[in-house]
């Protein structure tokens, strides 16, 4: 079975500054990570997935993730953030094969500061 | 145009109705799913169809019962609605290889809040 981990449940963090949001999974097969984005009174949007070849991952809105195979971890980072990512954060994976089933993570809050 | 949508917005009724859920997807997907987000935001994944086929059923009460008259449309019906069901339904929808896993991208559509009284 996965599982997934988001340690932090809010992140408040002030505008321009860099921030990173965790996300550590559980897997005894291979998988593919996403970053999904929930902005208030809204639906998950993709931000970014993981799929395979270079383990660093960009999102057209200036996020970027890493892959790291040993450390089983998947952190989203901002070198610099605005208002309008004040938004709820999901890390899910997914197996490779065999299922279509996304497990998420609790999510994160981040709440950007003017 | 809106890819996935979901109706009603808000459902607001009282213990032991019955009430439904639509959903709609214009994407062209096979797969379909329903979500349930809870009061703390977790998302858990209660059921999914693929080209009308019921592919995934979490341990959910039988009280829910989806059903997809297409593959571009998944209804959730919910029967004797119990406190504990309040919560954000969320549909979804993905084109899912026939190899299984799931590397595409999932649409969500905007939520149901059910709120029971």
């Amino acid at each position: 079975a996965q599982s997934v981990t988001q340690l932090d449940s809010q992140v408040p963090v002030f505008e321009e500054a860099p921030v990173e949001l965790r996300c550590n999974y559980s897997s005894s097969v291979s998988v593919y990570l996403f970053w999904y984005v929930q902005y208030p009174n809204q639906g998950l949007q993709l931000l970014l997935k993981y799929l395979s070849g270079s383990t660093l991952v960009e999102s057209i809105n200036g996020f970027e993730a890493e892959f790291n195979k040993s450390q089983t971890s998947f952190h989203l980072r901002k070198p610099s953030v605005h208002i309008s990512d004040t938004a709820e954060y999901f890390c899910a994976v997914s197996r490779t094969s065999g299922t279509y089933k996304y497990i998420f993570g609790t999510g994160t809050r981040l709440k950007v500061l003017a | 145009d809106t890819a996935v949508s979901q109706t009603p917005k808000y459902l607001v009724t009282q213990m032991g109705n019955d009430k439904s859920i639509k959903c709609e997807q214009n994407l062209g997907h096979d797969t379909m799913y329903w979500y349930k987000q809870d009061s703390k935001k977790f998302l858990k994944i209660m059921f999914s169809y693929n080209n009308k086929e019921l592919i995934i059923n979490e341990t959910v009460p039988n009280r829910f019962s989806p059903k997809s008259p297409d593959k571009a449309h998944l209804n959730l019906h919910i029967n004797s609605l119990e406190l504990g069901d309040s919560a954000v339904y969320f549909c979804a929808s993905s084109q899912v290889r026939s190899s299984g896993g799931s590397t595409d991208t999932q649409y969500f559509g905007p939520g149901t809040r059910l709120t029971v009284l």
